[in-house]
């Protein structure tokens, strides 16, 4: 199965109300990144939370990172209709020589 | 601008016809990959590049060939496609492996 799983695979919500996704690994990671990717577009980086972090915010964005569970959470605060996207964890396994994508959570947000 | 630039961005070839996609990096990162997007599969591994001459197989290396001759360019190379190959390529590029990855604009590829 795969390194990176997100959950929901798919969320829709209203706008203005906050979006939660989450992401869950299997191994040891150095870091864990989350992308975003318009429809058909290529994948932006959003945040890199590095393992000896617990939380990073990024302007709307914020990460969480638990080690001990093996999971992370990206929360879009008082989002709006452009968030819109695919979002992807991708984690930077030790011992790896690339990042391991997820599969992404598909989040429409309704105007 | 810093950016990873991919040609040509849409495709359709046929069965067996030889075809590369470019792929060009101008912010003198070492590390390079190619992934194809499938859906329900997420985004997959098909070659990466540590350096200049140094190309390793991902997850999905069968019927793709790369080549690093230069820092900045990572040509994926399909020498005989196939229609399962038929799907949505990005170059990425970073600084190495574990770092922020740039994306290219993405290759639609459709083998009939």
């Amino acid at each position: 199965s795969q390194q990176g799983e997100e959950d929901p695979q798919a969320l829709s919500i209203q706008e203005g109300e906050n979006a939660t996704m989450n992401c869950s690994y299997k191994t040891s990671i150095n870091n864990l990144q989350w992308y975003r990717q318009n429809s058909g577009r290529g994948l932006v980086h959003l945040i890199l939370i590095r393992s000896n972090e617990r939380e990073k915010h990024s302007g709307r964005l914020r990460v969480t990172l638990d080690t001990s569970k093996k999971s992370s959470s990206l929360l879009i605060t008082a989002s709006r209709a452009a968030d819109t996207a695919s979002y992807f964890c991708a984690t930077d396994v030790q011992g790896a020589q690339k990042l391991v994508f997820g599969q992404g959570t598909r989040l429409t947000i309704n105007p | 601008e810093a950016q990873v630039t991919q040609n040509p961005r849409y495709l359709i070839t046929v069965t067996g016809k030889k075809l590369t996609v470019t792929c060009s990096q101008n912010m003198n990162h070492e590390y390079m990959s190619w992934y194809r997007q499938d859906p329900g599969l997420g985004l997959r591994q098909i070659y990466y590049s540590m350096n200049v001459e140094v190309t390793d197989k991902g997850d999905v290396p069968e019927g793709y060939k790369v080549s690093r001759k230069e820092k900045r360019n990572f040509p994926l190379i399909l020498e005989s496609p196939s229609p399962n190959q038929t799907s949505l390529y990005f170059c990425a590029s970073s600084l190495s492996s574990g770092d922020t990855q740039y994306f290219g604009p993405g290759t639609r590829l459709t083998v009939l």
